[in-house]
C-alpha cells in the first residue's frame, strides 16, 4: 500500500532540545494521525488532526495538519529520555477503510 | 479510552501448526485490522473487516484467513506456520472511515 514520506528517518539529540518531523504525500486527506511506538508495543495514538491549518498539542507535543492537506509536523518540545521511541504519521484512506502509514522517524535522546 | 486488546504478548510456534491471534475491541468501532511490522518494511495490512463476516484482503493476504463472528473480535489464522510469518502482528480498529485507528500491545510471534 501506499506510503507516506516522512522525515527525518532517526534523530540523536541532547535532552532538553526540541525535536520536529513532518510526514508528506502527494495525495490529500481528510485526517492526519501521530503514534508513537516503544520497542516490543504497540503504536499509541499521540494526536489526532482533523481540519487543514489545524494545530493541536498534547502536553509538550504539538501537531499540524498543513494548510494544503498534503502534511503535517510533529514537534516535541523540551525533550526528556522517555521520549525515545519510533514516531511515525498516519492517514486514512478518504476513500476507503485502510490506512497510509509514514516509515517512522526513530528518537535517540541523550541524557 | 478505547482498549484494543490481543490474546498474547509472544508466542512460539513450529512449522505447519495452525496458529490464532485473537483481538477485542471494547469500543464498538467497525473497522478492525490485521497489520504485520517487520524491520525495514514498516506495516503491512493483512486483512481488515469493516462488518461482522465481512472481511477485505489487504496488500500481503497469503497464508492468513481471517474470521469476525462478533463486532468486538477479530481473528487472524495462519493456516500452516512457517518460518517466514516470524513477525510482530498488531490489531488495530477504528470507528468509521477517516477516524483514528486505536492498536493493540502486539503478538511477537516465532515459528520454529
Amino acid at each position: 500500500g501506499q506510503q507516506l514520506n516522512q522525515s527525518p528517518q532517526s534523530m540523536f539529540i541532547q535532552e532538553g532540545e526540541d525535536v520536529s518531523m513532518n510526514c508528506t504525500s502527494s495525495s490529500i486527506f481528510n485526517t492526519w494521525l501521530w503514534y508513537k511506538q516503544d520497542p516490543g508495543e504497540g503504536p499509541v495514538l499521540l494526536i489526532a488532526l482533523y481540519k487543514a491549518g489545524e494545530l493541536t498539542s498534547n502536553g509538550r507535543l504539538t501537531a499540524q495538519f498543513g494548510i494544503t492537506r498534503k502534511d503535517s509536523f510533529l514537534n516535541i518540545s523540551a525533550s526528556i529520555p522517555s521520549d525515545v521511541g519510533i514516531y511515525f504519521c498516519a492517514a486514512p484512506d478518504p476513500f476507503g477503510n485502510q490506512f497510509y502509514f509514514g516509515t517512522g522517524t526513530s528518537l535517540t535522546v541523550i541524557p | 479510552d478505547v482498549k484494543v486488546t490481543q490474546s498474547s504478548r509472544y508466542l512460539v510456534k513450529r512449522t505447519g501448526e495452525k496458529v490464532f491471534l485473537e483481538c477485542v475491541q471494547d469500543m464498538d468501532h467497525e473497522n478492525m485490522f490485521w497489520y504485520r511490522q517487520d524491520p525495514g518494511l514498516g506495516l503491512r495490512l493483512i486483512y481488515f473487516s469493516y462488518d461482522v463476516k465481512m472481511k477485505e484482503k489487504g496488500d500481503i493476504p497469503e497464508g492468513y484467513s481471517v474470521s469476525r463472528e462478533k463486532k468486538e473480535r477479530f481473528s487472524l489464522i495462519l493456516e500452516s506456520a512457517s518460518t517466514n510469518q516470524t513477525s510482530m502482528y498488531l490489531c488495530a480498529s477504528s470507528l468509521v472511515r477517516n477516524t483514528e485507528a486505536f492498536f493493540g500491545q502486539g503478538t511477537r510471534l516465532t515459528v520454529v
